[in-house]
């Protein structure tokens, strides 16, 4: 389901730069979230949207910072890239319920050398 | 806060077999269990999910059982195919703070043999 669409799907770059990924999702869901997935961590949260405007920190939000002037996009920025940002990093929406999953893009992969 | 482990890390079977993979967490307030499979390369996706209301949920060859006594809820797959080779995550959430607080487990790779 192409609902939410994260650009690039590849990236590498080096330490110091900034580097900015894209979240657009076309159901109008109110919450989007961004996840990065690494080996024996599973997914981990860094930060959240409840709407527009609306944005907070989730559990390693450090050396991130993320955006939300439109509801369908989220943009997440590593201000200055770091190698142990090294990961693949997940944009995900759900609509604004109790008990509702979470809708996932097919990923970023980023590798900072 | 809430802590989700996953076992096994690794599942192998045989075509035609069950798999089970099991999940435990620790916050009581944890209301909804979602599971999602993720192939090489590609984004999770749910499979099914089951709220605390409900012990039991069963979607053709996939079900899901939780004991919230226990916080502990298990994925079980029946009849494995091939194609059913992927990681697995297990999840629990809640609503806090305002959203929808999800931690996932670590995943289990399973593989189906032909």
């Amino acid at each position: 389901d192409a609902g939410i669409t994260q650009s690039p799907r590849y990236k590498i770059t080096e330490t110091g730069r900034q580097v900015t990924l894209m979240c657009h999702q076309t159901w109008s869901h109110s919450y989007m979230f961004w996840y990065r997935q690494d080996l024996g961590h599973g997914l981990r949260l860094i930060y959240y949207s409840a709407a527009a405007d609306i944005t907070d920190k989730g559990e390693v939000p450090d050396g991130y910072v993320v955006s939300r002037s439109k509801t369908e996009n989220f943009p997440l920025t590593l201000e200055s890239a770091t190698r142990s940002q090294t990961s693949v990093y997940f944009c995900a929406s759900s609509e604004p319920v109790n008990n509702q999953p979470q809708h996932f893009g097919d990923g970023t992969r980023l590798s900072i050398l | 806060g809430e802590n989700v482990e996953q076992h096994p890390s690794t599942l192998s079977v045989q075509e035609g077999d069950s798999a089970v993979i099991k999940c435990t967490y620790s916050d009581s307030a944890s209301n909804y269990f979602p599971w999602y499979k993720q192939e090489l390369g590609k984004r999770p996706q749910l499979i099914i999910d089951i709220r605390s209301n409900v012990g039991e949920k069963k979607d053709q060859r996939i079900a899901v059982t939780l004991n919230k006594t226990a916080k502990h809820f298990s994925l079980h797959i029946t009849e494995t195919q091939p194609e059913d080779s992927a990681v697995y995550f297990c999840a629990a959430s809640r609503w806090s703070g305002g959203y929808q607080k999800v931690t996932f487990g670590t995943g289990t790779k399973l593989q189906v043999i032909p």
